[in-house]
């Protein structure tokens, strides 16, 4: 009973080296969520992927990429890492995005450092 | 623009005593209210949801309470332990699209023996 898995737990660059952070659900749910989360600030929606084979900017989307792989894989890509970038990423699913009621099941998240 | 504020951002309890947190937002239109329970460290987990619809809505030691007409609600713990050490985060969604959460910064609560 995993639920939202990602990987690594804690990351640190250089500034202007890539990485892909991983994350996989087994809930069989159909949305999916990159977020960030910063010191004194709520957490900030990079992008999402509403099902398979869709994905959409969030908030915050600048210097991400993303890829929904299947169902149960969606990845972030960092091109170019910039200090700025440092923060705590969380992964979540959700059963439905259209429908708002659906509760949310988040990762344990990635500690990343850009120095 | 949709904002949510939370207060106090930190509060020290003694185990066993109750505690309020506050939840003021000014997202519309709205669709439904979270509550979620962050640890140190790991992700957030949902504590409970409710709809403009429902007033009240308990999962163990944890009450929720929601005035959607006066945009606000709160997080009643009870009998705190020790394992209540957390951030708790009010979360808003507005009618449409999960994909538009607005999270609050959180409430910091530390229970001590």
């Amino acid at each position: 009973n995993a639920g939202v898995t990602q990987t690594p737990k804690f990351q640190v660059l250089k500034t202007g080296q890539s990485m892909t952070l991983q994350c996989a659900q087994d809930m069989n749910h159909n949305s999916m969520y990159w977020y960030r989360q910063d010191p004194g600030m709520g957490l900030r929606l990079i992008y999402y992927s509403a099902s398979e084979g869709t994905t959409d900017k969030g908030e915050v989307p600048n210097g991400y990429n993303v890829s929904r792989l299947n169902k149960r894989e969606f990845s972030l890509r960092l091109e170019s890492a910039a200090p700025s970038q440092t923060s705590v990423y969380f992964c979540a699913s959700s059963q439905q995005n259209s429908y708002a009621n659906y509760g949310y099941t988040f990762g344990s998240g990635t500690r990343l450092t850009v120095v | 623009k949709n904002q949510v504020e939370q207060s106090p951002q930190s509060l020290i309890i003694l185990e066993g005593k109750n505690c309020t947190l506050q939840c003021n937002y000014t997202v519309s239109p709205f669709s439904n209210l979270r509550w979620y329970k962050q640890d140190t460290g790991r992700g957030p987990v949902s504590l409970t949801i409710m709809t403009f619809s429902e007033n009240t809505k308990s999962n163990g030691r944890y009450t929720a309470t929601l005035d959607a007409d006066t945009k606000q609600s709160s997080l009643h713990i009870t009998a705190s332990q020790l394992s209540d050490s957390a951030s708790y985060i009010c979360v808003v969604s507005p009618t449409g699209g999960g994909n538009k959460l607005t999270f609050g910064t959180g409430t910091q609560l530390k229970v001590e023996l």
